[in-house]
């Protein structure tokens, strides 16, 4: 079992739709939950970046952390075009935490106009 | 400030060949790594090294090789490269490894063919 669960998608919605991207995860020592995004042929981008449990709110996008249930989300409101792009969820951190960072495998989002 | 840059962005190679992925950061950055990204398995840690003159394993370190040349730059060798290192690499740094400032940065990556 990978440590960091992530559905690949495609997902495909129409644009202004919300958009919600999910990872589980095993490791209960996991503090710091990230959220990349990556368009096709770039490298990644941090887009969210949550210390612990709880929500984090930037403009369209909200991150949630719920550690009891080693659950974390990532919501797109007013989906655009632009959005289009694959998003990565990273974690890390535990008694050595070396910042090592651990990907789930990413989900590819389109949203059509 | 160019961030994080790799050279090359493409190569093909054959099978046996050996090469090296060249990295820099011009953000002052004390940690820095190497990932590779195949499809449906996310980015996967190849090396990293923490600090200036420390490397280590990641999670597949297998056939690579690494230098930290100095703080700004990090390269990746493959010795016997091998078709199973097709892929696409991508070198990422961070102001420090651990705690709150470990957000990692990336390169444009390098795509690499290995026939």
């Amino acid at each position: 079992q990978k440590e960091v669960e992530q559905d690949p998608g495609p997902l495909s919605v129409p644009e202004g739709a919300i958009v919600s991207l999910n990872c589980t995860y095993s490791n209960s020592a996991f503090q710091y939950f990230m959220w990349y995004r990556q368009y096709s042929r770039k490298g990644p981008e941090l887009l969210m970046y949550t210390y612990s449990s709880g929500n984090k709110e930037d403009g369209r996008f909200t991150a949630q952390v719920d550690k009891s249930s080693k659950y974390i989300s990532l919501f797109i409101r007013d989906s655009q075009p632009s959005d289009s792009a694959t998003y990565l969820c990273a974690m890390s951190g535990g008694s050595s935490n070396t910042g090592k960072l651990i990907f789930g495998q990413g989900t590819t989002l389109q949203v059509k106009p | 400030n160019a961030g994080v840059t790799q050279t090359p962005k493409f190569q093909v190679l054959k099978t046996g060949q050996s090469m090296t992925l060249q990295c820099a950061q011009d953000m002052n950055h004390n940690s820095m790594y190497w990932y590779r990204q195949d499809p449906g398995m996310g980015l996967r840690l190849i090396y990293y090294s923490a600090s200036e003159g420390t490397t280590d394993k990641g999670e597949v370190p297998n056939g690579y090789n690494v230098s930290r040349l100095n703080k700004r730059e990090f390269s990746l060798r493959l010795e016997s490269a091998a078709p199973s290192q097709t892929s696409v690499y991508f070198c990422a740094s961070s102001r420090s490894s651990g705690g709150l400032y470990n957000e990692q940065f990336f390169g444009p990556g390098t795509r690499l063919t290995v026939l």
